[in-house]
């Protein structure tokens, strides 16, 4: 039971910019869009996150619908080092100690940098 | 940056021996998490602890998986008697309550 939609895999090449797109049109008012990534043989590692308001941080930024349905992970440049799994996860802190409040990791979206 | 750390990064282990995976999470953080990752398939969840007390555990958390917090610094994971199928990369993450996850690098245990 997915909350989250995202395509199974994007290219980019080297420099452009990237859009992640995720589909979550059953979120709820308390769930946080979470964005995490895994490189290959690595451990998860956090991206960003927010809730209503777009936010950015030095990775990425996060574009966030205006009816929370869906949202953008924008890597503005990417490098060779982005080639990831890219996972978009809802994680509703309102309910923490419930399964919706721990992050559950779907496929994610395979991304691949050309030179 | 802090970080979450992880001990042994690699352990071998023979079938129905028991092994302790440990973590130090980040010092400010009190929302810890074990997750496993087989070669090749999805993070999945195992376990979420707060409080001194698990919050929730997923299905593949039976009765020969269990967790510690034996000090104020480290967070251990148990698997009483190893299986084949526990083979698997395990990861420690911690967070703050509305925080992203910090995961470790992991562990990779091999049950031979």
């Amino acid at each position: 039971d997915a909350k989250t939609t995202q395509p199974n895999s994007m290219e980019s090449n080297e420099e452009e910019p990237v859009h992640l797109p995720c589909n979550h049109s059953t979120i709820s008012g308390t769930d946080y869009i979470h964005w995490y990534r895994q490189l290959p043989s690595q451990g998860p590692e956090y991206v960003i996150h927010g809730l209503t308001s777009n936010v950015n941080n030095r990775m990425a930024s996060l574009a966030i619908a205006e009816d929370r349905k869906s949202s953008t992970l924008i890597l503005h440049r990417a490098t060779l080092r982005d080639a990831a799994v890219y996972y978009c996860i809802l994680r509703d802190v309102e309910n923490y100690g419930g399964s919706q409040g721990n992050l559950i990791f779907g496929k994610g979206t395979k991304l691949s940098v050309k030179p | 940056e802090p970080e979450v750390t992880q001990t042994p990064s690699h352990q071998v282990t023979q079938m129905g021996q028991e092994v302790i995976l440990r973590c130090v999470p980040i010092s400010n953080h009190l929302y810890f998490y074990w997750y496993r990752q087989i070669l090749g398939q999805k993070v999945e969840f195992l376990v979420s602890f707060y409080n001194n007390e698990i919050s929730e555990k997923s299905e593949i958390f039976d009765d020969q998986f269990s967790v510690e917090r034996p000090d104020g610094s480290n967070f251990t994971l148990k698997i009483r008697s190893t299986k084949l199928e526990d083979s698997a990369m395990y990861f420690c993450a911690s967070s703050i309550r509305r925080g992203g996850y910090t995961f470790g690098s992991g562990t990779r245990l091999t049950v031979v």
